[in-house]
């Protein structure tokens, strides 16, 4: 079946130490997406990319990074993770090009991290 | 003052109920509007999508936009506990545009 997936579902790290989740997806898409949701903050755009090799900051880039270097793959890295409550980290996918009922952006089924 | 507003509930509502879910912008640039839907500790699925003022029926949703007012909904007739989810609105200003700007999201629940 065609979609995104994230791995680890669950993680858990000591505090200071760096983390990289998974994302892949087989749909084919151009551009790729990180986004971290909070409680009562909605989803926030960490990082974007259009293309392989190249990636843009979103809003709330600083602690991360992202590499692109195959079209199907997206990992993010969490550096010095710091200890805070559960984060949701959520990886998404899309054409570029005009949105609409063929275009769109499909998101993963998101990676929990938890820094202890 | 965020870009785009909306009530984080929790709404509980009976089942059989009309529902309402409602965002605000400030942004006259979005021009694009979507409503997604969210399960508990799933990735958010888009449910429906518009580019103008009007509604948009599919199904039991209907989404509504009103740009003069900077408002938009999402109606939910003859709701169902598997309407039991977080709703997540969002929006852009154009179709290059590639940061979509999201709501906080409402979490609703429906009773049986």
């Amino acid at each position: 079946d065609g979609g995104i997936t994230q791995s680890p579902k669950y993680l858990f790290r000591k505090e200071g130490q760096n983390v990289t989740l998974s994302c892949e997806q087989n749909l084919n898409h151009d551009a790729m997406y990180w986004y971290r949701q909070d409680p009562g903050q909605g989803l926030r755009l960490i990082y974007y990319s259009q293309i392989v090799n190249d990636f843009q900051k979103g809003d709330i880039a600083e602690g991360y990074s992202v590499s692109r270097e195959k079209k199907e793959s997206f990992p993010l890295t969490v550096t010095s993770a710091q200890k805070n409550p559960t984060v949701f980290y959520l990886c998404a996918s899309r054409n570029l090009g005009p949105l609409g009922a063929g275009n769109t952006i499909y998101f993963g089924e998101g990676s929990w991290l938890t820094v202890v | 003052q965020k870009e785009v507003e909306q009530d984080p509930g929790p709404l509980s509502v009976p089942e059989g109920a009309i529902v309402s879910l409602n965002c605000t912008y400030s942004n006259s640039a979005f021009q694009y509007f979507m409503w997604y839907r969210q399960y508990s500790r799933k990735g958010p699925e888009l449910l429906m999508y518009t580019y103008s003022s009007g509604n948009k029926e599919d199904g039991r949703f209907t989404a509504q936009v009103d740009k003069s007012s900077k408002y938009i909904s999402l109606f939910i007739r003859d709701s169902q506990p598997s309407d039991s989810a977080t709703y997540l609105c969002a929006m852009v200003p154009n179709f290059g545009n590639e940061k979509l700007t999201f709501g906080t999201g409402t979490r609703l629940t429906i009773i049986p």
